[in-house]
């Protein structure tokens, strides 16, 4: 019972790198989402998609590119780091209904120096 | 537009006190969904609780217990005597599936909770 998983769990870049983050989710969820955790900001929306094919930008999407080729990953990527992308990044997944919660991965912690 | 406020920032108690997190929600949305996560000092999010804003009935689970009242727009998150294991940062998130789809939570910006023994 993998549930959501996210690649790598730490990453440290320098500026001006590129790198992508991994979500893969095997409970056949048709949404997925990307969020980053700031100190004092909770979790802010990135990018999120509602199906395989399909993306699009949530409130702070600048920086990030997303990809859903396959319905079990959804990727995250920044083309050219910069450190306020510092961030604790959470890919979370949801069944359709309405009722469901959103299930979350155990986050990944990427800072860029 | 949605906003969840969590006014408290950090609360500090000792073991065995009883202790309320509050929310305030704003949402214009008539359908909607709140939520209580909890994050542990090892990082993960742990889902509590889900309530939609049809059913205002309290809602008790051990030693945790919610109100959601609507005349108020607050979604309050007590413990009841209060343990160690419960020190870690609460989330209080609002759903609104009508909005546009997407269904994504908008999250308050946590209250750091720690229980001293």
């Amino acid at each position: 019972n993998a549930g959501v998983t996210q690649t790598p769990k730490f990453r440290v870049l320098k500026t001006g790198q590129s790198m992508t983050l991994l979500c893969a989710q095997d409970m056949n969820h048709e949404y997925m989402y990307w969020y980053r955790q700031d100190p004092g900001m909770g979790l802010r929306l990135i990018h999120y998609s509602v199906g395989e094919g399909t993306t699009a930008k949530g409130e702070v999407p600048d920086g990030y590119n997303v990809s859903r080729l396959k319905k079990q990953n959804f990727l995250l990527g920044l083309e050219s780091a910069a450190p306020s992308q510092t961030s604790v990044y959470f890919c979370a997944s949801r069944h359709d209904s309405r009722n469901q919660p959103q299930h979350f991965g155990d986050g990944t912690r990427l800072s860029i120096l | 537009a949605q906003k969840v406020t969590q006014a408290q920032t950090e609360i500090s108690v000792v073991e065995k006190e009883d202790v309320t997190l509050d929310c305030v929600y704003e949402t214009r949305d008539t359908t909607y969904y709140l939520f209580w996560y909890k994050q542990p000092p090892s990082g993960e999010l742990v889902f509590l609780i889900r309530r939609n804003s049809f059913d205002e009935q309290n809602e008790i689970s051990g030693r945790y217990s919610w109100n959601f009242q609507k005349s108020t727009s607050s979604f309050n998150f007590t413990i009841t005597a209060s343990q160690v294991v419960d020190s870690a940062v609460y989330f209080c998130a609002l759903s609104a599936p009508m909005d546009t789809g997407r269904r994504a939570l908008t999250f308050g910006s946590g209250t750091r909770l720690q229980v001293q023994p």
